[in-house]
């Protein structure tokens, strides 16, 4: 059985650096056609893809908000993180793993989400 | 402004049929396969139809999808009060190089 879930703060001052964790387990993200993303969700608003990290380690961002994301992986852990630079009030959302283990392919999508946890940014 | 667009609400009676619909381009679901995902209020989404008419297992024949050129539909037949919920649509963008979502659409159940 898949299962993520995220962990991370829940309140984050404008300007500060956001990490969050997304801890996995039933899979390995060592294993061909594995990666896992993270979705974000504005209070009421749509679902906005951020990153994703495959199991090759390669890497692909939001292209809106590449310069302030960085995906990594610890294989060993299950484990991925993301971390989000220079944070602001527009930030604020529920944010999401999920688990893909059909990349590359066209029957690739996220087919088991975590929880999500929730992140204000606020002063 | 979402990459894909949905109209934002739809709504039905018990029974009934309808029809959600998202719109693309060339670079997505013009030359990619289209996911939906259902969020129930208050949780996370969930899949609901991948690779533009598959079904997840688990998921009720009553979902189905399909894609012609830049657009596609989820169809939901024999409406039910519990599939009140909001329908997002998805697909890889080649010229962004990710995953771009719809705007979502809000179902009604009446």
């Amino acid at each position: 059985q898949i299962t993520l879930k995220e962990s991370g703060p829940t309140l984050v001052k404008p300007t500060q650096t956001l990490t969050l964790t997304c801890t996995f387990s039933g899979f390995s993200l060592s294993t061909s056609g594995v990666n896992v993303g993270w979705i974000r969700q504005p209070p009421g608003k749509a679902l906005e893809w951020l990153a994703l990290i495959y199991w090759d380690d390669d890497k692909r961002y939001s292209p809106s908000l590449k310069s302030r994301l960085t995906i990594t992986k610890d294989t060993s852990k299950n484990q991925v993180v993301l971390t989000m630079t220079n944070m602001d009030p527009v930030d604020t959302a529920t944010y999401y793993c999920a688990h893909d283990g059909r990349a590359g392919t066209t029957r690739a999508a996220f087919d088991i989400w975590g929880q999500g946890t929730m992140v204000t940014v606020s002063s | 402004q979402s990459v894909l667009t949905q109209p934002p609400s739809a709504s039905g009676t018990p029974g009934q049929r309808v029809t959600i619909s998202c719109s693309g381009s060339s670079s997505n679901i013009g030359s990619n396969t289209v996911n939906w995902y259902q969020q129930l209020p208050g949780t996370a989404p969930k899949l609901l139809i991948y690779s533009n008419n598959e079904r997840p297992s688990g998921v009720p024949d009553r979902f189905s999808g399909s894609k012609s050129g830049t657009s596609a539909s989820l169809a939901i037949s024999g409406l039910q009060s519990e599939d009140e919920a909001d329908y997002y649509c998805a697909a890889w963008d080649d010229s962004l190089n990710g995953w771009v979502f719809g705007g979502g659409t809000k179902l009604t159940v009446l």
